[in-house]
């Protein structure tokens, strides 16, 4: 069965700090992984990785794949209030209906 | 453009009673899904959509019934709505060609089944 794991569950951090969020995940014929956040509504898009040991940045985040030990990492450093937020990773396995599978996510709470 | 947009925002049901929840998406995406989220249990697939006229199941289908008469506009039904339906609902579109399959989520709506 395919299956996305988080962890941690939630995390507390003052800002300023900087965190590694965790994702492993098993898939049946990996395609992809993405990350999102999902502060109070819809979950919004970060990254896609397709390929191992290429870091994607977008500011103080950043992410990378590794596709050996099936897992992934999202940095954010210098953490800032609105920050806040769940983070979500997600999975493409093969076949044509581009399904994700998500985890259950990581709440991540950035105290002043 | 407006992305991916849902109605309603926010319904209260009375048990056994049905709805509909309409999604539309206005980024010519071939694909559309249907999510619920739960505490704890992060998003859950509940049907989507390869194309127009074409449905399928996903993890949690059951008590749910879908429609996508055009291509712009995938229709959840609730038949005989039920407590443990209570969730939000968020609904979901992409791209089919693979590196662009990034799905773009709508502002979800809540329901509470009474």
């Amino acid at each position: 069965e395919d299956k996305v794991v988080q962890s941690p569950l939630s995390l507390v951090v003052h800002e300023g700090d900087t965190v590694t969020l965790n994702c492993s995940y098993e898939v049946t014929n990996f395609r992809s992984l993405l990350w999102y956040k999902q502060e109070k509504k819809a979950p919004t898009f970060l990254f896609m990785l397709t390929s191992s040991g290429i870091e994607k940045k977008s500011g103080r985040l950043s992410s990378i794949l590794d596709k050996k030990e099936l897992f992934s990492i999202l940095n954010i450093t210098a953490t800032q209030t609105g920050d806040s937020a769940v983070y979500l990773c997600a999975s493409i396995p093969g076949g044509a209906t581009n399904k994700l599978i998500f985890g259950t996510g990581t709440l991540l709470a950035v105290q002043p | 453009n407006a992305g991916v947009t849902q109605t309603p925002k926010f319904r209260v049901l009375k048990t056994g009673q049905s709805m509909t929840l309409l999604c539309a998406q206005d980024m010519n995406h071939e694909y559309m899904y249907w999510y619920r989220q739960d505490p704890g249990m992060g998003l859950r697939l509940i049907h989507y959509s390869v194309g127009e006229g074409t449905t399928a199941k996903g993890e949690v289908p059951d008590g749910y019934n879908v429609s996508r008469l055009k291509k712009q506009n995938f229709l959840l039904g609730l038949e005989s709505a039920a407590p443990s339906q209570t969730s939000v609902y968020f609904c979901a579109s992409s791209y089919y060609h693979q590196g662009a399959e990034t799905q773009y989520f709508g502002p979800g709506t809540r329901l509470l089944v009474l």
